[in-house]
């Protein structure tokens, strides 16, 4: 079992749509999760940051962490064309370096106008 | 824009070669992260170097080499080059090695080897 599943996609909504990302991992020791936006031809750029469980907002993304269930979650309201994009979670233990992260193989999303 | 600058763009090349990526951090990053990224693999940490120094292993092979420069622009050296060595590799930087500073990425290196 890999470290950190997420769900191969791709994944095409309509414009408006409420999005939901998942990934889920088997590394108890985790404790800072991110999520990553990759647009075509680009590199990675950190759009949500979360230490341990809960609930975090930022405008229209809600980065959401279970660690009882292993489980996190990205949820985009209002989705826009210009959501679409490849979205990596990553994750990383206690330790708090970035050279522990470990990153999922990451879900297109396409949002249809 | 990141900030992160990746040369070349796009590299082609024959299988046995050996080619050099470079990376120019982020004005103020010390540290310089170099990712493998495939379809199959997805984003893969290689390795990390901190002020000149390395700081960090992954899952380097010992084919593939790296190095910090006094002015902190990095370089990855690949050499002996297979097919499956073809993959976007991405250079990142950040002020530390922290969460506290988090990774900002340039646009990558797309190699190709035929």
């Amino acid at each position: 079992q890999k470290e950190v599943e997420q769900d191969p996609g791709p994944l095409s909504v309509p414009e408006g749509a409420i999005v939901s990302l998942n990934c889920t991992y088997s590394n108890s020791a985790f404790q800072y999760f991110m999520w990553y936006r990759q647009y075509s031809r680009k590199g990675p750029e950190l759009l949500m940051y979360t230490y341990s469980s809960g609930n975090k907002e930022d405008g229209r993304f809600t980065a959401q962490v279970d660690k009882s269930s292993k489980y996190i979650s990205l949820f985009i309201r209002d989705s826009q064309p210009s959501d679409s994009a490849t979205y990596l979670c990553a994750m990383s233990p206690y330790t708090g370096a970035n050279s522990k992260l470990t990153f999922g193989k990451g879900i297109t999303l396409s949002v249809r106008p | 824009d990141s900030g992160v600058t990746q040369t070349p763009k796009h590299l082609i090349t024959a299988t046995g070669q050996r080619v050099t990526l470079r990376c120019s951090p982020r004005s103020g990053d010390l540290s310089v992260y170099w990712y493998q990224q495939s379809l199959d693999q997805g984003l893969q940490f290689l390795i990390q170097y901190y002020n000149g120094e390395e700081r960090a292993k992954g899952n380097i092979l010992e084919r593939f080499s790296a190095q910090q420069f006094p002015d902190l622009h990095s370089e990855l050296n690949l050499s002996s080059l297979e097919l499956g060595d073809s993959a976007l590799y991405f250079c990142a930087s950040s002020v530390d090695g922290t969460h506290s500073s988090p990774l900002h990425f340039g646009n990558g290196t797309r190699l190709t080897v035929t």
